[in-house]
């Protein structure tokens, strides 16, 4: 299986600052690699797929960039809705395996 | 807007069954792959199990293979997860996804639509 490797575990912020989230595959999946977010006692949402490309209604705040093994996800201007945990996921072959989650917070 | 409504969850005993459901509307069901992806409370994500369009492509994880069937009925819009021999471990709350491919075993899927989840507990 692919191991999904995140950092960090958590992070906290102020708003209007950039944050940068890393994933890192232990084998080469291309850009098969896709971005959630999820708030507390709700589903996961989608927010990036296959590395770069953004989701319908999603924030241009939101990015991601990344083949190979190593991906980054950024925000580029935090806001207090932001506020979640965030995982990364590859789906380069299955068992598709998501990363450990990373836990953002305002400072 | 999409909508996949899983039901069937509860508190079952170690070694116990239940039975998932997933009803999916406002989409062309018989045209996508489902998944299902569970939670353990306080802990990450874990792909379960995947079938394609038809049914005929089907796919677990390894810590539910051989104890997890997942199934689908295009004429009912429904996907369903069968458990058995419940764990402890098993205790999470259970996704239905839905995956904007036909198959599953395709690079470059992803989880476009989540349900809201329903809880299983497994428990004596």
């Amino acid at each position: 299986d692919i191991q999904m490797t995140q950092s960090p575990s958590s992070l906290s912020a102020s708003v209007g600052d950039r944050v940068t989230i890393t994933c890192q595959a232990s084998h080469d999946i291309s850009n098969y690699l896709n971005w959630y977010q999820q708030k507390p006692g709700k589903a996961p949402k989608l927010l990036i797929y296959d590395a770069s490309n953004l989701q319908t209604g999603v924030p241009s705040r939101f990015s991601g960039s990344g083949s190979g093994i190593d991906f980054t996800f950024t925000i580029t201007s935090l806001q207090p809705e932001d506020i979640a945990t965030y995982y990364c996921q590859q789906y380069d072959n299955l068992p598709s395996t998501f990363g450990q989650g990373t836990r953002l917070d305002i400072k | 807007q999409v909508q996949l409504v899983e039901s069937g969850g509860g508190v079952v005993q170690p070694g116990g069954s239940l039975k998932l459901s997933c009803a999916a509307s406002r989409f062309t069901f018989s045209s996508f792959a489902i998944h299902w992806v569970r939670q353990a409370p306080g802990k990450g994500l874990e792909w379960v199990s995947g079938i394609s369009y038809d049914g005929t492509e089907k796919h677990n994880a390894d810590s539910v293979k051989g104890r997890f069937t997942n199934s689908r009925d295009n004429s009912r819009n429904t996907v369903y997860l069968q458990m058995n021999s419940l764990r402890a471990e098993d205790t999470a709350v259970y996704y239905c996804v839905r995956s904007p491919h036909r198959l599953i075993a395709v690079a470059g899927g992803y989880f476009d639509f989540w349900g809201q989840g329903t809880l299983v507990t497994v428990s004596s």
